[in-house]
């Protein structure tokens, strides 16, 4: 079947503008969750969704990040106002439960001018 | 300080090599993932583990939880073995991954 996917692959913004980031994880899969690796940098945990359980969102590195997951399935990450520093690989993984192998999507490009 | 340390952080070896990639975390763990990124940036899962040795094809994976170490060893090491490899725990009471920093691995032919 189908892996995880994300949309778009890459994208270019101007500092300030908001972006929206989406991940289609595989069917079935319960568990979701948003990496982000900067340039240089290793892979930060941003935000975990487990079925119909509150998100843990202890890795958001500001409140210009939020993150929903719309019947259980795609999930969307928003980063509002981007600053340079935004600029990274988003990456998103599922699992068919909680503390399964990950299987992660080829990654959204973010580059703020 | 990163709580995951991979060592070495670049290994070159020539092709057929046995290679060694190391991981030590500092607190308790409740599982070890080792994953590879190859240089298109695609990342796939290779071992999970709790404890004791996985084994899949010519890797193998090992993790001592009392010394809080795990080893990422490839056999007849070939130049499409060639990626960053990367060693992440998940503690206890935890879902999240917490990541090293990674070892990029060249197999030279």
């Amino acid at each position: 079947g189908a892996g995880v996917s994300q949309s778009p692959s890459n994208k270019v913004t101007e500092k300030g503008k908001d972006v929206e980031l989406r991940c289609d994880p595989i069917s079935g899969h319960t568990a979701l969750y948003w990496y982000r690796q900067s340039l240089g940098q290793g892979l930060e945990f941003l935000i975990y969704f487990q079925g119909n359980s509150a998100p843990d969102k202890s890795g958001l590195p500001s409140d210009r990040f939020s993150a929903e997951r719309t019947g259980g399935s795609v999930s969307t990450l928003t980063i509002q106002r981007t600053q340079q520093e935004d600029s990274a690989v988003y990456l998103c993984a599922s699992s068919l439960m909680a503390r399964e192998t990950q299987y992660f999507g080829p990654g959204t490009r973010l580059l703020v001018l | 300080k990163n709580e995951v340390e991979q060592s070495p952080q670049n290994l070159t070896a020539q092709e057929g090599e046995f290679i060694t990639i190391n991981c030590s975390y500092s607190v308790g763990i409740s599982a070890l993932h080792w994953l590879q990124q190859h240089p298109g940036g695609g990342i796939v899962s290779l071992f999970m583990l709790s404890s004791g040795k996985k084994k899949h094809g010519r890797l193998i994976a090992t993790i001592n939880i009392q010394e809080k170490h795990s080893s990422l060893h490839i056999t007849a090491s070939h130049p499409r073995d060639s990626a960053v490899y990367i060693c992440a725990v998940r503690y206890f009471g935890n879902e999240k991954l917490t990541f090293g920093t990674g070892t990029r691995l060249t197999i030279i032919p």
